[in-house]
């Protein structure tokens, strides 16, 4: 079955640009979505469609996706967007959802 | 605006069954697929099954087949996910989440709250 594979942490200073990686043979070729998950609350959707984002994101989150990779990037980060993301793709073969392992986000 | 709630917290005995509720409202109950996903402690996500509520189609994970069963009711827009013959690692947050189709494939614009489901004797 379908496998995406995440770094198991990323830290980035406030600030600055923290990008979060997803792998997967030819991403490209599928759409990735993206969710936060902050501790104790449900996953919210950040990023559909590689790159567009739902209503109420913020443009400091972007995406984008070629090859075997695709990218969360978020500029500017703050306090605030310390979390777990996981990114998400549809495996067409199996009719069914598939997700990375996440990435927690450490604001240092 | 769409709102999934779910049922309360349950606790329950291994061997026996679960059954989680998710009522939604601000959008047409028959339009939409929803998905089933659980959270262990301090895990990531994992999908269990869909259900197409237009049809009652369904499709499940392997590793819950035989003791998973995802059912709607329209007259009330709830969906409900039963499982059945719970052991202690079935213990997490179990979410529902709406999906929608975009260009690339499904994903989930709206998710419940979720429900903790506790199993241990």
């Amino acid at each position: 079955s379908y496998v995406l594979t995440q770094p198991p942490s990323v830290s980035v200073a406030p600030g600055q640009t923290a990008r979060i990686t997803c792998g997967g043979n030819n991403l490209g070729s599928k759409g990735v979505s993206w969710y936060q998950q902050k501790p104790g609350q449900a996953p919210v959707l950040v990023l559909y469609d590689d790159s567009d984002r739902p209503s109420g994101i913020p443009e400091r989150f972007s995406g984008s996706n070629s090859g075997n990779t695709a990218t969360l990037t978020i500029s500017r980060v703050a306090a605030g967007d310390e979390a777990d993301y996981y990114c998400h793709v549809w495996d067409s073969s199996g009719d069914h959802p598939v997700f990375g392992g996440g990435t927690k986000l450490t604001v240092l | 605006q769409v709102q999934l709630v779910q049922s309360g917290a349950e606790v329950k005995k291994p061997g026996a069954s679960v059954k989680v509720s998710c009522k939604t409202s601000g959008y047409t109950f028959t339009s939409n697929v929803l998905t089933w996903v659980r959270q262990a402690p301090g895990q990531g996500l994992e999908w269990m099954g869909w259900i197409s509520v237009n049809n009652g189609n369904t499709n499940y994970a392997q590793k819950f087949q035989g003791r998973l069963t995802l059912t709607t009711d329209t007259s009330t827009s709830t969906a409900y996910m039963e499982l059945r013959r719970l052991r202690s690692d079935d213990s997490a947050i179990y979410y529902c989440a709406r999906d929608v189709l975009g260009m690339g494939g499904f994903y989930f614009d709206n998710w419940g709250q979720g429900t903790l489901v506790t199993v241990s004797s």
